[in-house]
């Protein structure tokens, strides 16, 4: 199993550009939820889903969308990047929720300049 | 919604020394608490976790302490080694009430050989 993997590893934006994080894993859990890291601030959720078709918004949830078509995949989508979103973002997957164990990737680390 | 505070954000100690880590929530509803360790350029790891119906939980050097009345957990290092050295972040979830992970401000340990 390659566990829960996320492309690209590193980006750089210029203000206003859109992009898509990628984020996918190969367990069959039903929830996915997105994080950023930021210094002394611990991750962040962003966004969640309990299962294909079904997300729901996280603490900091504005500036950023997300889908669930698949199981597998659950992308996250910068609508008109800012200097503010410049973080680490991690994905990451369990078998049903919060309170089961939670696989992360290994990040990207997206600059806004 | 949930908050999680943890102390301190930075902890140096020599090796075969203990470490603690504290951590503070405010929902009375939260009902599971993780601890993950996030090593240098890698996603957090889920260490040992702890749920409401338990006080305290071991696992090898490493053990979990919560006291729901006061909305208190931690967690404790024993004989810590070098590799040991590593962020260390505590969170809370109230389960399928919420099904969202809150996630502390994480602990940089350092180990002293």
């Amino acid at each position: 199993n390659a566990g829960v993997t996320q492309t690209p590893k590193f980006q750089v934006l210029k203000t206003g550009q859109s992009m898509t994080l990628q984020c996918a894993q190969d367990m069959n859990h039903e929830y996915m939820s997105w994080y950023r890291q930021d210094p002394g601030m611990g991750l962040r959720l962003i966004h969640y889903s309990v299962g294909a078709g079904i997300t729901d918004q996280g603490e900091v949830p504005n500036g950023y969308n997300v889908s669930r078509s698949t199981t597998e995949d659950f992308p996250l989508r910068l609508l008109s990047a800012a200097p503010s979103q410049t973080s680490v973002y991690f994905c990451a997957s369990s078998y049903t929720g919060a309170t089961d164990t939670q696989y992360f990737g290994p990040g990207t680390r997206l600059t806004v300049l | 919604g949930e908050n999680v505070e943890q102390h301190p954000s930075t902890l140096s100690v020599q090796e075969g020394d203990s470490a603690v880590i504290k951590c503070t929530y405010s929902d009375s509803a939260s009902n599971y608490f993780p601890w993950y360790k996030q090593e240098l350029g890698k996603g957090p790891q889920l260490i040992i976790d702890i749920r409401s119906n338990v006080g305290e939980k071991k696992d090898q050097r490493i053990a979990v302490t919560l006291n729901k009345t006061a909305k208190h957990f931690s967690l404790h290092i024993t004989e810590t080694q070098p590799e040991d050295s590593a962020v260390y972040f505590c969170a809370a979830s109230r389960g399928a009430a919420g099904n969202k992970l809150t996630f502390g401000g994480g602990t940089r340990v350092l180990v002293k050989p």
